[in-house]
């Protein structure tokens, strides 16, 4: 199976603040890689696909990039709603796999 | 609007059966695939398995194959995930997500979630 590392686990920001996630994958999956935004007691919600396509209505403070096996979520500017836990996903191949998550807290 | 609406919170014993679902709204039921998705209270997300309703071509997780199955009811625009014998490391929120076009690929959007508590 693919195995996705996020990094950190845990992140302290306050409003305004430039945040930036990782999630390396244990081989390589192109672009096949997205973002998930989860609020405590909602579904996720998808934010990048193939990387660094930003879905329709997600706002452009958002934004993903990959170098190699290694892909970044940046929030520009972090809002008050964005505190969230957020996790990757790799659809290159079977069984699709999620990063362990990311959760974005008030300082 | 494209809307996936979950079965209501369930509470079972272990041993017991159960089956979840997932009804799929404003669009083409048979034109996207439909995926479960697990999440254990304070815990990340766990890919399952995910179904084609056009042919109901499946793929599981191997850490759930043999321990659900997953399924659709064509005529009725469904989607299920079903236990014949529950245990209590079953206890979980359980998602249904359609891809986002009609590969197979990300999700979006989600149900609501179905909570599910295995307690005797």
């Amino acid at each position: 199976d693919i195995q996705l590392t996020q990094s950190p686990s845990f992140l302290s920001a306050s409003v305004g603040d430039r945040v930036t996630i990782t999630c390396r994958a244990s081989q390589g999956i192109n672009s096949y890689l997205a973002w998930y935004q989860q609020k405590p007691g909602k579904a996720p919600k998808l934010l990048i696909y193939a990387a660094s396509t930003l879905q329709s209505g997600v706002p452009v403070r958002f934004s993903g990039s990959r170098s190699g096996t290694e892909f970044t979520l940046t929030i520009t500017r972090l809002e008050p709603e964005d505190f969230a836990t957020y996790s990757c996903q790799q659809v290159r191949s079977y069984p699709w796999t999620f990063g362990q998550g990311t959760k974005v807290e008030l300082k | 609007e494209v809307k996936l609406v979950q079965s209501g919170a369930e509470v079972k014993k272990p041993g017991e059966s159960l089956k979840i679902s997932c009804q799929g709204s404003g669009y083409n039921f048979l034109s996207y695939w439909i995926g479960w998705v697990r999440q254990v209270p304070g815990k990340g997300l766990e890919w399952m398995g995910i179904i084609y309703p056009g042919d109901s071509k499946t793929k599981y997780s191997p850490s759930f194959q043999g321990r659900v199955t997953i399924s659709v009811d064509q005529s009725n625009n469904v989607a299920y995930l079903q236990w014949s014998s529950l245990q209590a490391s079953d206890s979980a929120m359980y998602f249904c997500a359609r891809s986002l076009d009609s590969t197979d690929n990300w999700f979006d959007p989600w149900g609501q979630g179905t909570l599910v508590t295995v307690s005797s």
